[in-house]
Order: C-alpha cells, then sequence, then structure tokens
C-alpha cells in the first residue's frame, strides 16, 4: 500500500536561506509524485510533479524536488526563501493519479 | 475567474443539521473529488466522480452523499452533522485520470457546535 511521510512537521529558516522539505514514500509499483504548497485559508497549488523521465523536476515559484527511487525519496528544494513562502507543504503519491495519498505536511516558516 | 469554486466559504451549524456544499469547475474537466482536511491539516480523499459516475468510494459514513448532477458540478450532501465531521472540504478536479494532477478550491470550512 502506498503512504508517504514527511519527517518535519515545522521548519523555520531565515529569509535568503536555502530550505530542503523531506518526503519519502512507500509503495510495491511506479509512482507518481507531487508537491502541492497551501497559503492560509487557501486550497492547495501545485508546485512540481514528477511522472517519468528526468529525477530533477522544477516547479514554479524557483522551488525544485529530485526523485531518488533507491531511497524513496522526493525532497523539495528552493535555493533562497522568501518570506512569502511561508506555507503548508504537501507531498504526495498516487499510483494512477485518480487517487493521491497525501503526507501530513511540513509547515515552512520564513523569518526576515 | 475562479476555476474551482466551492460554497459556502463557512458553514457553521448545531450537531444533528443537514447541510450541503456546492462545487463548480469551469475548467471542463471530466474527474471531481471531495477531500477533508482535518484540525492537523491532514488531507484524506472522499469521493471521485468522473463524468458524473462514482469512481472512488473510500471509509465515509453513508450520511455523506455526494451528487454529480453534471460533469461540472459535484455537490456534496452531509445528514446529521456529529461533532467530529468538522473540518475543511476541499473540492478538486483534474482532466486526465490517469496524469492530470488536481485543481483545488479554497475549501469549505464546516464548524458543528
Amino acid at each position: 500500500a502506498q503512504s508517504v511521510t514527511q519527517l518535519d512537521s515545522q521548519v523555520p529558516v531565515f529569509e535568503e536561506a536555502p530550505v530542503e522539505l523531506r518526503c519519502n514514500y512507500s509503495s510495491s509499483v511506479s509512482v507518481y509524485l507531487f508537491w502541492y504548497v497551501q497559503y492560509p485559508n487557501q486550497g492547495l497549488q501545485l508546485l512540481l510533479k514528477y511522472l517519468s523521465g528526468s529525477t530533477l523536476v522544477k516547479g514554479i515559484n524557483g522551488f525544485e524536488a529530485e526523485f531518488n527511487k533507491s531511497q524513496t525519496s522526493f525532497h523539495l528544494r528552493k535555493p533562497s526563501v522568501h518570506i512569502s513562502d511561508t506555507a503548508e507543504y504537501f507531498c504526495a503519491v498516487s499510483e494512477d493519479t485518480d487517487k493521491l495519498i497525501f503526507g501530513t505536511g511540513t509547515r515552512l516558516q520564513v523569518f526576515p | 475567474d475562479t476555476a474551482v469554486s466551492q460554497t459556502p466559504k463557512y458553514l457553521v451549524t448545531q450537531m444533528g443539521n443537514d447541510k450541503s456544499i456546492k462545487c463548480e469547475q469551469n475548467l471542463g474537466h471530466d474527474t471531481m473529488y471531495w477531500y477533508k482536511q482535518d484540525s492537523k491539516k491532514f488531507l484524506k480523499i472522499m469521493f471521485s466522480y468522473n463524468n458524473k459516475e462514482l469512481i472512488i468510494n473510500e471509509t465515509v459514513p453513508n450520511r455523506f452523499s455526494p451528487k454529480s448532477p453534471d460533469k461540472a458540478h459535484l455537490n456534496l450532501h452531509i445528514n446529521s452533522l456529529e461533532l467530529g465531521d468538522s473540518a475543511v472540504y476541499f473540492c478538486a478536479s483534474s482532466s486526465d485520470r490517469t496524469l492530470e494532477p488536481q485543481h483545488f478550491g479554497d475549501g469549505t470550512r464546516l464548524s458543528i457546535l
């Protein structure tokens, strides 16, 4: 069965510093992987996705993620964060994209 | 233009009441979903419809009944509301069952008194 683990419930970071949000998944078959962002009082927005091909995926707002099959990971990175990146970030996995399984989220708090 | 819109945005009601949440998407998508996000931000799928047909029906009490009058609308009706139903409910849509990720509405915050 699929599952997603986001090890860090909160990540505090100063503005302009790099950040990595960790995501590990378990699945017995090939998967599709997603990162979503949720700003306060809003729905989720897709940041990026991995379906196949290059393991380094670039998304919106300067975010990127790397799919590592051997480590079953899909960590999200940004080289320099802004105050406006403060939000909840969700990793999700799907084996057929009809049913996304979400992680428990990581709260990114960017301080000035 | 709002792609996926839900109404109402906030819903405060008492235990035992019946309420509905409406969702409409103007993206021309074939598949629509309802998700529940609890107080700890955990997000779980409840239902999925493709062209008005029920595709996914997770372990949800039968007090929850989705209705899709056409492929642009997916409403959620909840009978006999309970305290544990308090959550944020998100509607979402996607155009392709196999690859298209989902577009979400802004959510309906349901509070049961």
